[in-house]
């Protein structure tokens, strides 16, 4: 079983502020992880995926996660909000070599000026 | 590439009325699946596929069913449209197991009255 955990379902940073969004999984192998975006009114394109190796992964658009297997997280990190950044995101896990992924329920950063 | 392509765009059903929601992708992906995106609960996986032929249930499958007659095309059905239903819908093809990622499509907003 796989399951993953969002904690917030809204963040607010102010603009050049750090980027902090939080995600917890749980998985019976080790896991493939994922981050997503979705803007307004569009499909959900992918951040960054952690598989194997270097637990530092750095994605699009500035944006980098960690995986730590000990705290069983992934949490996305950017060291400077910029407006564009407002949108949803999805973190989601994919325990081996299962098919389906699963998605916690989102959370919606909101950049203010 | 046009990779995953879904239409319609926007749906209004009456209670009752059947419909398609069309799904296709041109990257020769061997997964597909289909999500519902409801406000707080994230993408559910509604049924999968993981070539054609096979189809499989997720975690949400009543009152909608799926085939894959090719690598190309996984249509949703909704039998008798619900209330219940409304919500907007995700295709995404995958190129395999474990550590690829999913890709989506823009969505279907669908609304039942």
């Amino acid at each position: 079983a796989q399951s993953v955990t969002q904690l917030g379902s809204h963040v607010s940073v102010s603009e050049g502020a750090l980027v902090l969004l939080r995600c917890n999984y749980s998985s019976s192998v080790p896991p493939y992880l994922f981050w997503y975006v979705q803007y307004p009114n569009q499909g959900l394109q992918l951040l960054l995926k952690y598989t194997t190796g270097a637990t530092l992964v750095k994605g699009i658009n500035g944006f980098e996660a960690e995986f730590k297997k000990s705290e069983t997280s992934f949490h996305l990190t950017k060291p400077s909000a910029h407006m564009s950044d407002a949108a949803e995101y999805f973190c989601a896990v994919r325990s081996g070599g299962y098919q389906k992924v699963t998605f916690g329920t989102g959370t919606k950063l909101q950049v203010i000026p | 590439n046009a990779g995953v392509t879904q239409t319609p765009k926007f749906q209004v059903l009456k209670t009752g009325q059947s419909m398609t929601l069309q799904c296709a992708q041109d990257m020769n992906h061997e997964y597909m699946s289909w999500y519902r995106q409801d406000p707080g609960m994230g993408l559910r996986l509604i049924h999968y596929s993981v070539g054609a032929g096979i189809t499989d249930q997720g975690e949400v499958p009543n009152g909608y069913n799926v085939s894959r007659s090719t690598t190309e095309d996984f249509p949703l059905r909704l039998l008798s449209a619900a209330p219940s239903q409304t919500s907007v819908y995700f295709c995404a093809s995958t190129l395999g197991q474990g550590r690829t990622e999913a890709f989506f499509g823009q969505g279907t907003r669908l609304t039942v009255v």
